[in-house]
């Protein structure tokens, strides 16, 4: 079975600082990867997701970037941070048909 | 395209008491569906899914859900409630690549 991997499992960090949040997968070949975000009180919000190395789907336009260097590897990115960054980042692993598992989270403070 | 309605984004019931969490859904093709149950600072879980089987879909926890193509319902129900129930639980809908997320339920036991 699938398993997905996620750190830092916190981070704290200034406004106007990088962002590097890494998600990686075991068990599984040429999945779908997806970075969600759960700002405090809201639901899931899809930020990007791919189908394959290289492939990046983008949801919401925003400071935030995606990319997929390796098969089972998708790293969540961002050149300065904002305020309204904060919140828990979710990457899942999708399977066919459709279903989707979820690594541990990363709990992103900007401050 | 596809959506989801979840009504009501608190639901409190006391232990061993029904649980039934309300989940609605738009699809103009023969959906899948799944409900996902989310614990504090964790990710999500696969809580069951249906796939156009059998339209009573069993779960895990006890959790079991009925597709209703007339009434365009999912609703996920547990018999008995336990204070360990107590969580987020997301309904999602398949789309091309991706699932679409209701904004989520927060249940609440109470001994």
């Amino acid at each position: 079975s699938q398993t997905i991997h996620q750190w830092p499992a916190t981070l704290v960090q200034p406004v106007g600082s990088p962002l590097s949040l890494e998600c990686t997968v075991e068990g599984t070949s040429n999945p779908n990867l997806y970075w969600y975000r759960q700002a405090a009180g809201r639901g899931l919000q899809l930020l990007f997701y791919s189908v394959g190395i290289g492939q990046i789907s983008s949801e919401v336009p925003q400071n935030l970037s995606a990319s997929r260097p390796q098969d089972r590897q998708f790293i969540l990115s961002s050149k300065k941070l904002l305020l309204s960054d904060s919140g828990f980042y979710l990457c899942a692993c999708g399977l066919f048909p459709y279903e989707q598992y979820f690594g541990p989270g990363t709990r992103l403070t900007v401050t | 395209a596809q959506s989801v309605t979840q009504l009501g984004s608190h639901v409190s019931v006391s232990e061993g008491a029904l649980v039934l969490l309300r989940c609605n859904y738009s699809s103009s093709v023969p959906p899948y569906l799944f409900w996902y149950v989310q614990y504090p600072n964790q990710g999500l879980q696969l809580l069951l899914k249906y796939t156009s089987a059998a339209t009573l879909v069993k779960g895990i926890n006890g959790f079991e859900a009925e597709f209703k193509k007339s009434e365009t319902s999912f609703h996920l129900t547990k018999p008995s409630a336990h204070m360990s129930d107590a969580a987020e639980y997301f309904c999602a809908v398949s789309a091309p690549d991706k699932l679409i997320f209701g904004t989520g339920t927060r249940l609440q036991v109470f001994p």
